[in-house]
């Protein structure tokens, strides 16, 4: 049972524009929400992160949406520049014991010029 | 600081040989975990620990197991290794103080069973 989705397996940007990363949960027990960036070969990043009792977070281009009754983030990059270009995975914890992260699949954004 | 590092980066196994891979983290977290990555699941955790001497199993943790012996390090060892064990492999750290922060991850293990 996947808890956090991301429907979107790919998402192609011209830069200069929004690009628009979506997230879903199921688990209503979720009260902090990251996201990630991955570049191939290399380790995650991170990159904003949201808790529950907001629904926006916002640093530079990165602004981070969450709307707590349709279980639903996401995540604003704009302008949109090459260098975005990456995969992206939305997780959630529930702030238990070691505050675990479950992952969404992962979003490629693609940025061309 | 060096931040999260893993040892080795690649290595080719066959069925039923045995390997540990090494996490190791400079920034005096308390807790740390251990995922793997295949396409299209996203990262899935196998185990984790939440100090020094501790572990706990996550969410895909058969066969696979950990040793935290020391604060700096988290063991993965594979103890007769299969194709379905073929995966990337990640470790991560984050400080144990607070509830909402976020997890460091190394560069990766990439794995391959024959």
């Amino acid at each position: 049972d996947q808890q956090v989705k991301q429907n979107s397996p790919s998402l192609s940007v011209q830069e200069g524009r929004i690009s628009i990363l979506n997230c879903d949960y199921t688990n209503s027990m979720f009260d902090y929400f990251l996201w990630y960036k991955k570049y191939p070969a290399e380790g995650p990043t991170f990159l904003i992160s949201i808790s529950s009792i907001k629904d926006k977070n916002e640093d530079g281009r990165f602004t981070v949406f969450l709307n707590k009754s349709a279980k639903h983030l996401s995540l604003h990059i704009v302008p949109s520049q090459p260098g975005d270009s990456a995969v992206y995975f939305c997780a959630a914890s529930d702030g238990g014991t070691a505050s675990k992260l479950t992952f969404g699949t992962g979003t490629r954004l693609q940025v061309t010029l | 600081n060096a931040g999260v590092t893993q040892t080795p980066k690649f290595r080719v196994l066959k069925t039923g040989q045995s390997m540990t891979l090494l996490c190791a983290q400079d920034m005096n977290h308390e807790y740390m975990y251990w995922y793997r990555q295949d396409p299209g699941m996203g990262l899935r955790l196998i185990h984790y620990s939440v100090g020094e001497g501790t572990t706990a199993k996550g969410e895909v943790p058969d066969g696979y197991n950990v040793s935290r012996l020391k604060k700096q390090n988290f063991l993965l060892g594979l103890e007769s290794a299969a194709p379905s064990q073929t995966s990337v492999y990640f470790c991560a750290s984050r400080h144990g103080r607070t509830s909402y922060n976020e997890q460091f991850f190394g560069p990766g293990t990439r794995l391959t069973v024959l």
